[in-house]
């Protein structure tokens, strides 16, 4: 079955431990990105990736960093969590050609609580 | 910079009452026009992509149109199970990033 898979689904943590989301897929695609989704704010992007070992910002990178050796992974990271980052995470993966115009296909969100 | 505004915020409809979400942008140059349903506890599931003023497009009871200022989502005849967040979110020619309203959430009572 084609899909995106993320973990964990849920997290609680306390500020400033370190800690990653886990992003895969199966489908080959080759642009992978990162949002998060606040009430009221909607979806927005952290970061993207269109290929292996090509990562760049989206519009709310600050605080997280990512990484791509893997075609089929793209986890995030939080080096040092604080509060203000408590929302629901979603990874996305689109294949190549017209990257962001076409479907994204999403996970199914890490709701991550930091204390 | 891009902005993507939807409204209205909650719509409660009876199945069989049709309606219409609006989703009005400021993109320049506008690239894309997505439309996606969200389930409570899931991630987005795409529905539309537009890409010129005049496009429609159209699955079950959703149709979608697009204009040069704005896109609307029509739901005709709803049933329950059309319950849900839709989200509208739109790219432009100069980046890769998707902008996203923060929805309507849509109920259909029996």
């Amino acid at each position: 079955e084609a899909q995106v898979t993320q973990n964990p689904r849920y997290l609680i943590t306390v500020t400033g431990k370190k800690l990653t989301v886990t992003c895969s897929q199966n489908m080959n695609h080759e642009y992978m990105s990162w949002y998060r989704q606040d009430p009221g704010l909607g979806l927005r992007q952290i970061y993207y990736s269109m290929n292996v070992e090509v990562t760049d910002k989206g519009d709310v990178p600050e605080g997280y960093k990512v990484s791509r050796k893997e075609k089929r992974n793209f986890p995030l990271i939080l080096e040092s969590p604080s509060p203000n980052q408590t929302s629901l995470y979603f990874c996305a993966s689109t294949p190549a050609g017209r990257s962001s115009y076409n479907e994204q296909f999403f996970g199914p969100g890490t709701r991550l609580t930091v204390l | 910079e891009d902005q993507v505004t939807q409204s209205p915020e909650a719509l409660r409809l009876q199945e069989g009452e049709s309606s219409s979400l609006n989703c009005s942008y400021t993109v320049s140059g506008l690239r894309g026009l997505f439309w996606y349903r969200q389930d409570p506890g899931k991630g987005p599931e795409f529905l539309f992509t537009l890409y010129s003023a005049g496009e429609e497009k159209e699955k079950e009871r959703l149709k979608a149109t697009l204009t040069k200022k704005e896109s609307f989502l029509h739901i005709t005849a709803p049933k329950p199970e059309d319950s849900a967040t839709y989200l509208c979110a739109a790219t432009d020619t100069g980046r890769r990033a998707l902008t996203f309203g923060s929805g309507t959430r849509l109920q259909v009572q029996p």
